[in-house]
């Protein structure tokens, strides 16, 4: 069964310091693994689409990995404006439909 | 490009009643989906439509739900005899061919009392 999960569950920085979010996922073949921020009350925002082991996309302070286990969402030097939630999600290959979601890590920055 | 939009944003309903919800996704985007998020949780998967037709429905959608998508432009999720139970985000996405990436609506609050 394919499966998302995210670690933290919930992270506080300090205002500039960097650090890293975990997305492991189990899936029948990755078609694609998505990064969506969400702010409470709010759909998600898309960030980033990640297709095969090694690449790596950039946007702003965010830089987003993938290796054929896990994904990692690196912010560098966060500002408060950062925080939200972040959720990670997988497309099997050869599925049109549904993308598979994380709970999502919560991340609140201090000024 | 303005995005994937739903109405009403908050519904606030008795147990029981029947509410229905719209999508209008981004022009062009012939994919759209229907998902339901609880707190705490990431959105999960109900349906999908590749144009006007539904092709999967989530074992989580049971018969009270039902979604149409005529034309394969806007879209509906209609809710009868709402439960407690049904008191969520309900999010609508839209992707466009060939890419799969999902753009998401900003949700609509349903709060069954």
């Amino acid at each position: 069964e394919d499966q998302v999960t995210q670690s933290p569950e919930a992270l506080r920085l300090q205002e500039g310091e960097s650090s890293s979010l975990n997305c492991s996922y189990t899936v029948s073949g990755l078609r694609g693994l998505f990064w969506y921020r969400q702010d409470p009350g709010k759909g998600p925002e898309f960030l980033f689409t990640l297709y095969s082991a090694g690449e790596e996309k950039e946007k702003e302070r965010l830089k987003a990995t993938l290796t054929k286990k896990e994904s990692f969402l690196h912010i560098t030097a966060p500002k408060p404006e950062d925080s939200a939630t972040y959720l990670c999600a997988v497309q099997a290959r050869n599925r049109d439909d549904k993308i598979i979601f994380g709970k999502g890590t919560r991340l609140h920055i201090l000024p | 490009d303005t995005g994937v939009s739903q109405n009403p944003r908050h519904k606030i309903t008795k147990r029981g009643q029947n509410v229905t919800f719209r999508c209008d996704p981004i022009s062009e985007h012939n994919r759209l989906y229907w998902y339901r998020q609880t707190l705490g949780q990431g959105p999960e998967f109900l349906t999908y439509f590749q144009n006007e037709a539904q092709l999967e429905k989530s074992r989580l959608l049971s018969d009270r739900f039902s979604a149409e998508r005529p034309k394969g432009s806007f879209s509906t999720l209609e809710i009868q005899r709402t439960e407690q139970g049904d008191s969520a985000m309900y999010l609508c996405a839209s992707s466009p061919r060939p890419v799969n990436t999902q753009y998401f609506g900003p949700g609509t609050r349903l709060t069954v009392l």
